[in-house]
């Protein structure tokens, strides 16, 4: 079946820090792929998401590149801010679109110290 | 600017009794979700419904029931709460056109 494998946190790091948080994925056919933001006390909420290979998502700074011949969607920026801590999670979904079974990854805590 | 809205946000039950988290949507979304939140495992989808009057087991239906009252409303139910349902529990809706899920904000139940 789908899963997602994520690098595992914490993650601490100091402000304008470059940010990488490694996510890889196993699926039939061709996923969507998803990164989702957890703030503290929240529910998770759509950061970015890319539709088919080689596409680019982007928003607040991240950015991450859907790469299917390493079946990869790593979540990246260049210089991270205190309001960034957050859970972050990678997901793909099935192939019913609209339909969104989201299966997640483990999550990666991450901290920004100033 | 409601978005998907769970009741209650917190509970504590005992061992055995029964409860229902209550999640509305006012974003017109045909599917709706119910996920639990463990640490290290992220989240698991536990019911779906692809539509009103649908439903169907998710990858951790065990223990747990489900209603679709309307378009608007999902409901989830434990009916002899277990300890091993302490979790925090997310209700989402998907928008067709983006793909996107709505989150409600959780609810935290501990079971004694």
């Amino acid at each position: 079946g789908d899963s997602v494998t994520q690098m595992e946190g914490p993650v601490t790091l100091s402000e304008e820090a470059f940010l990488t948080i490694n996510c890889t994925y196993t699926a039939t056919g061709y996923p969507s792929l998803f990164w989702y933001v957890q703030y503290p006390g929240e529910g998770l909420q759509l950061l970015l998401k890319a539709t088919k290979a080689d596409d680019k998502g982007s928003n607040k700074g991240f950015e991450a590149t859907y790469r299917k011949e390493t079946t990869s969607f790593h979540l990246e920026k260049g210089s991270v801010q205190v309001s960034d801590s957050a859970v972050y999670f990678c997901a793909l979904s099935g192939l019913n679109f609209g339909n969104e079974k989201l299966t997640f990854g483990t999550g990666t805590r991450l901290t920004i110290i100033p | 600017n409601a978005g998907v809205t769970q009741t209650p946000k917190f509970q504590v039950l005992k061992t055995g009794q029964s409860m229902t988290l209550q999640c509305a949507q006012d974003m017109n979304h045909n599917s709706m979700y119910w996920y639990r939140q463990d640490p290290g495992m992220g989240l698991r989808l536990i019911y779906y419904s692809a539509s009103e009057g649908t439903t169907d087991k998710g990858e951790v239906p065990n223990g747990y029931n489900v209603s679709r009252l309307n378009k608007r409303e999902f409901s989830l139910r434990l009916e002899s709460a277990a300890p091993s349902q302490t979790s925090v529990y997310f209700c989402a809706s998907s928008d067709p056109n983006t793909g996107e899920l709505f989150f409600g904000e959780g609810s935290r139940l501990t079971v004694l």
